[in-house]
């Protein structure tokens, strides 16, 4: 079965530190991936994916199918990136349409 | 913001009752979802539409039902089934060709059963 899995709920680092948010997923087809985020007060929307291969905010994601995961990277956090980060496998239904998979969340907390 | 709206903000029911979530939108989308969000586990996936007049069950569709008689709503029915519905509740939408998986979110609304 598809799974998703952010194995840590907070990540707390100060101003200039590097981010690294977990996740790791379990799909045996190739993997679609998203980093999603919700900052305070705000909706939830698309940061980036992997097809894109491209760099927001500062953040970045690899795919390693070996390891089975696409961390999202930041060298510099800053605070304003605090918020909450969720992963995201597409995968197929029974129905042959596709649809998310959410990982559990980590909300990063950016100290000054 | 804009795009994609839900109401009520906050929904009191009480036991035994069905209530029902409105979600509206107007970015053309063909692709309209409902997830729940409760604490520590994420969003789950309860019912999903790719086009009008048409609706697949996610994985925790027991309890709750759906239509989709216009492209632009989508509305969630929260029935007295549902052994437990006070969550928070997310609309999302997304075109199907182009990046299909790009969803778009509504606010929410948090319902909670008295």
């Amino acid at each position: 079965a598809q799974r998703v899995t952010q194995p840590e709920k907070l990540l707390s680092v100060f101003k200039g530190a590097p981010v690294e948010l977990k996740c790791n997923y379990s799909y045996s087809g190739s993997p679609e991936l998203f980093w999603y985020v919700q900052y305070s007060r705000q909706r939830l929307q698309l940061l980036l994916r992997h097809i894109s291969r491209e760099s927001i905010k500062g953040f970045t994601a690899d795919l390693n199918k070996g390891e089975t995961s696409f961390h999202l990277k930041k060298p510099f956090a800053q605070e304003e990136d605090s918020a909450m980060y969720y992963c995201a496998l597409s995968r197929p239904m029974d129905t042959g349409r596709r649809a998310l998979t959410f990982g559990s969340g980590t909300r990063l907390q950016v100290q000054p | 913001d804009g795009g994609i709206t839900q109401s009520p903000k906050y929904l009191f029911r009480k036991e035994g009752q069905n209530v029902t979530l409105s979600c509206e939108q107007n970015l053309n989308h063909d692709a309209m979802y409902w997830y729940r969000q409760d604490p520590g586990q994420g969003l789950r996936l309860i019912y999903y539409s790719q086009i009008v007049n048409d609706f697949q069950k996610g994985d925790i569709a027991e309890g709750y039902s759906v239509s989709r008689e216009k492209k632009e709503s989508f509305p969630l029915t929260v029935t007295s089934a549902q052994k437990n519905p006070t969550a928070f509740y997310l609309c999302a939408s997304s075109i199907l060709s182009g990046a299909p998986d790009t969803q778009y979110f509504g606010p929410g609304t948090r319902l909670t059963v008295l």
